[in-house]
């Protein structure tokens, strides 16, 4: 079955620690994206590439970092620079240029 | 610019009762549109979408007309079941240059036994 796979699902963190979140895809898409969700909140696009080896950043950039070497394959680091990681992180992919979006089930990242 | 306006919740509703939830968009052309539904701790799955203007999308009880001159795509339900209670979003991708899909802040609906 085709699909995304984000995980882990629930991770735990100390403060200072970087994490990184992984995402893959099977559909055979150029478009990637990554967005955070706050708990009664909307999403907020974090990150997004459009093709391997570029990247863009969205409205939420700072503090987060991706990669995109493979198609298959855009993995979003949290790092110590963003001050409040708590979030649900949630991948996407689409064809490009972007019609329907296939989400992951998320990564629930908890700041201890 | 490109813009979304959904309509804020929570949204409260018996079981069996209407359900609209509006949605309006500023784009540049005619793009796609689209609702997306997030039940309680998963990501988000297409409901439904239309292509054009006048195109009618359904899925699952829901429907939403593309209606060109009023730029809306509101959301309908004849009768709601426990089981719709989630988050829905309007989501028109908006072409800009960057390709960015911009997402409205969703409307949590949630049914009463």
């Amino acid at each position: 079955d085709g699909g995304i796979t984000q995980s882990p699902k629930y991770l735990f963190r100390k403060e200072g620690q970087n994490v990184t979140l992984s995402c893959e895809q099977n559909l055979n898409h150029d478009a990637m994206y990554w967005y955070r969700q706050d708990p009664g909140q909307g999403l907020r696009l974090i990150y997004y590439s459009q093709i391997v080896n570029d990247f863009q950043k969205g409205d939420i950039a700072e503090g987060y970092s991706v990669s995109r070497e493979k198609k298959e394959s855009f993995p979003l680091t949290v790092t110590s620079a963003q001050k409040n990681p708590t979030a649900f992180y949630l991948c996407a992919s689409s064809i490009h240029p972007p019609g329907e979006l296939f989400f992951g089930e998320g990564s629930r990242l908890t700041v201890l | 610019g490109d813009s979304v306006t959904q309509m804020e919740g929570p949204v409260t509703l018996s079981e069996e009762a209407f359900l609209t939830i509006n949605c309006t968009y500023t784009a540049t052309g005619y793009p796609s549109l689209f609702w997306y539904v997030q039940y309680p701790g998963e990501g988000l799955q297409l409901l439904l979408k239309a292509t054009k203007a006048d195109d009618k999308g359904s899925n699952k009880g829901f429907e939403a007309t593309y209606r060109k001159e009023t730029t809306s795509f509101h959301l309908e339900k004849g009768s709601v079941q426990v089981s719709d209670s989630a988050v829905y979003f309007c989501a028109p991708p908006l072409y800009s240059s960057a390709s960015k899909i911009i997402f409205g802040s969703g409307t949590r609906l949630s049914i009463r036994p």
